[in-house]
């Protein structure tokens, strides 16, 4: 069964400095993986995908990824945080063209000034 | 103007109460998917529809039905068997044409058992 583990629930960064979130998951196939962000009291967004063309994907708002598959995983990251960046993310995984996509279970971003 | 719509934002239901959420979508895309998001649980996946009158079980079906008569519409039943029907619903869409196609989502209706 195809599975995504969000390893922190909360980070915090200062305006400014390098962003990590991580991101493992759990698949007998190649899949196909996602980053959403949900703003406060709005809806979700994609910010990029991995989808077998290239390990390193760059996403909406200089968001990056990179795919590692002897490490399963698909940490996101961004140079340098603004404030703009604090929300939820959500990392996704769909596996064996099933289009069944499984959710994370969240990293909440606070940016601190 | 397309999208999704997601009708109505606020539901309440009593006890033993059968509620029916609303989701269609004029997006022309044949797969609809529900999901529902808990604090700190990310948004769990209930039920998944790629076709008309077909549909699947996700990660947490029990207590809840669904039904895809249209290409446009996947209602969503939250049956008195859900004991714990309280959260935000999100329905979503994509073309269902290859596995990594993004996800498009409504803007949700918010459970709330009276």
């Amino acid at each position: 069964a195809q599975s995504v583990t969000q390893l922190d629930s909360h980070v915090s960064v200062s305006e400014g400095t390098p962003v990590l979130l991580r991101c493992n998951y759990s698949s007998s196939y190649s899949p196909s993986l996602f980053w959403y962000v949900q703003h406060p009291n709005k809806g979700l967004q994609l910010l990029l995908k991995y989808t077998s063309a290239a390990t390193l994907v760059k996403g909406i708002n200089g968001f990056e990824a990179e795919f590692k598959k002897s490490e399963t995983s698909f940490h996101l990251t961004k140079p340098s945080a603004h404030m703009s960046d604090a929300a939820e993310y959500f990392c996704v995984v769909e596996t064996s063209g099933t289009y069944k996509y499984i959710f994370g279970t969240g990293t909440r971003l606070k940016v601190l000034a | 103007d397309g999208g999704i719509t997601q009708s109505p934002k606020y539901l309440f239901r009593k006890e033993g109460q059968n509620v029916t959420l609303s989701c269609e979508q004029n997006l022309n895309h044949d797969a609809m998917y529900w999901y529902r998001q808990d604090p700190g649980q990310g948004l769990r996946l209930i039920y998944y529809s790629q076709i008309v009158n077909d549909f699947q079980k996700g990660d947490i079906a029990e207590g809840y039905s669904v039904s895809r008569e249209k290409k446009e519409s996947f209602p969503l039943t939250v049956t008195s068997a859900q004991k714990n029907p309280t959260a935000f619903y999100l329905c979503a869409t994509n073309r269902g044409r290859k596995p990594d196609e993004k996800l498009f989502f409504g803007s949700g209706t918010q459970l709330s058992v009276l």
